[in-house]
């Protein structure tokens, strides 16, 4: 059954301290996606990926870091520096936009929950 | 300004009932526009994708329309059930970016 996996559903850290997101597809798609989900606003993009071995800044990638070294896995990390970091963060991925824009349906993870204290 | 504006904020219906939630955009390009449910802790699923020359989609009892004169959609939701309690993400893509409204919370109840 193919779909997105993230994993924890929950995370909770320390203030100072980074901490990686797992998001693992087995859709075949070439591009994945990280949002960030806040109360009473829409998602926001974080990073992105069209292809492995790149990625591109999304809206709000300070204090973020992601990596592309295969085409099922982007793991997020959120490092010190995000000074908002607590968060319902979604990731998803899709076959890879055409070039004249968003034409295909995004596919959601479950999300995983961080807080920092 | 992109924007994407969804309303009401939040509704609660008796199940069985009917329902229609609207979203209106200021987005340019425009490329689509699409309708997510979102149940509670979970991710967004999506419910339709609808082009600039699309009026109406149906998927099930969900039926979104769209007027791309007046930048507005509709998903009306028939016989509401208990399992439609969720909130309704309205999207719009405008070239290369996605444009997420805030959402509706819709819940029914028994």
């Amino acid at each position: 059954d193919g779909g997105i996996t993230q994993s924890p559903k929950y995370l909770f850290r320390k203030e100072g301290q980074n901490v990686t997101l797992s998001c693992e597809q087995n859709l075949n798609h070439d591009a994945m996606y990280w949002y960030r989900q806040d109360p009473g606003q829409g998602l926001r993009l974080i990073y992105y990926s069209q292809i492995v071995n790149d990625f591109q800044k999304g809206d709000i990638a300070e204090g973020y870091s992601v990596s592309r070294e295969k085409k099922e896995s982007f793991p997020l990390t959120v490092t010190s520096a995000q000074k908002n970091p607590t968060a319902f963060y979604l990731c998803a991925s899709s076959m890879p936009q055409g070039k004249t824009g968003w034409n295909s349906p995004l596919h959601f993870g479950n999300g995983t929950r961080l807080t920092v204290t | 300004k992109n924007q994407v504006e969804q309303s009401p904020q939040s509704l609660i219906i008796l199940e069985g009932k009917n329902c229609t939630l609207q979203c209106n955009y200021t987005v340019s390009p425009f490329s689509n526009l699409r309708w997510y449910k979102q149940d509670t802790g979970r991710g967004p699923v999506s419910l339709t994708i609808m082009t600039f020359s699309e009026n109406t989609k149906s998927n099930g009892r969900y039926t979104a329309t769209l007027d791309a004169d007046t930048k507005q959609s509709s998903l009306h939701i028939t016989a509401s059930q208990l399992s439609d309690s969720a909130s309704y993400i309205c999207v719009v893509s405008a070239g290369d970016k996605l444009i997420f409204g805030t959402g509706t919370r819709l819940q029914v109840f028994p």
